[in-house]
């Protein structure tokens, strides 16, 4: 079945660093969600992207659907960005959603 | 605009007993997607219901089951409760377009079940 894969699995940094995570899915999807868990474990949305690039604010992320990866970016690392983030890709035959096992980011002040 | 809801936000049962959690889709969604989240995992896919209809399912045993009503919301059912079934059970709602898939999806906060 499909994979979806993140990494990094856990990330430590400074308040004020950039991070990159990254996204790999293993067929063809309709579209891709990044998400941010809470630490009361509700999942945040952030990103609803089946291809190019958007922005919000600090965060922004890119989806190449043909190259089947996605990449989500945050600068300027605060310490309330700590928590898992998630993508979840949809699959083009059966419109299941499937969710990577997240990437814990971890920012210290 | 109220978005998704979920009750109860905990819960306890023992092994063999059943448990119902329940689910209220956001404002103008239609469809909702029941995930299971164990500790330190991501969320895994139980099933989506749409038009009251069981549309896909993941691989989860048929002890879970669910339900939608006419008015979108939603039913998960487990019967005999393992210990292997404590974990957060979270409910997504979306509009499910024509050609478009599930569309993009909104959680609750989740119902956390734990089974002694």
């Amino acid at each position: 079945g499909i994979q979806v894969e993140q990494s990094p699995p856990d990330l430590i940094l400074q308040e004020g660093a950039n991070s990159t995570l990254r996204c790999n899915f293993s067929d063809s999807v309709n579209n891709l969600q990044w998400f941010h868990q809470n630490p009361w474990g509700q999942l945040i949305n952030l990103f609803y992207i089946p291809s190019g690039t958007k922005q919000n604010g600090r965060l922004s992320a890119t989806t190449v659907a043909t190259e089947r990866y996605s990449l989500l970016y945050i600068s300027s690392s605060q310490t309330t960005d700590s928590g898992v983030y998630f993508c979840a890709a949809e699959l083009n035959r059966d419109d299941k959603i499937i969710f990577g096992k997240g990437t814990r980011l971890h920012i210290l002040p | 605009d109220a978005g998704v809801t979920q009750s109860p936000t905990h819960l306890i049962k023992t092994r063999g007993q059943q448990v119902t959690l329940r689910c209220s889709p956001k404002s103008g969604h239609d469809t909702v997607s029941w995930y299971q989240q164990a500790l330190g995992q991501g969320p895994q896919f139980i099933f989506q219901y749409y038009e009251e209809e069981e549309r896909q399912r993941g691989n989860f045993p048929d002890r879970f089951s669910g339900h939608q009503f006419p008015n979108y919301s939603s039913e998960l059912n487990v019967n005999a409760l393992l210990l292997g079934d404590s974990a957060l059970y979270l409910c997504a709602s979306s509009l499910k377009g024509p050609g478009l898939g599930t569309g993009e999806l909104f959680f609750g906060e989740g119902s956390r079940l734990t089974v002694l």
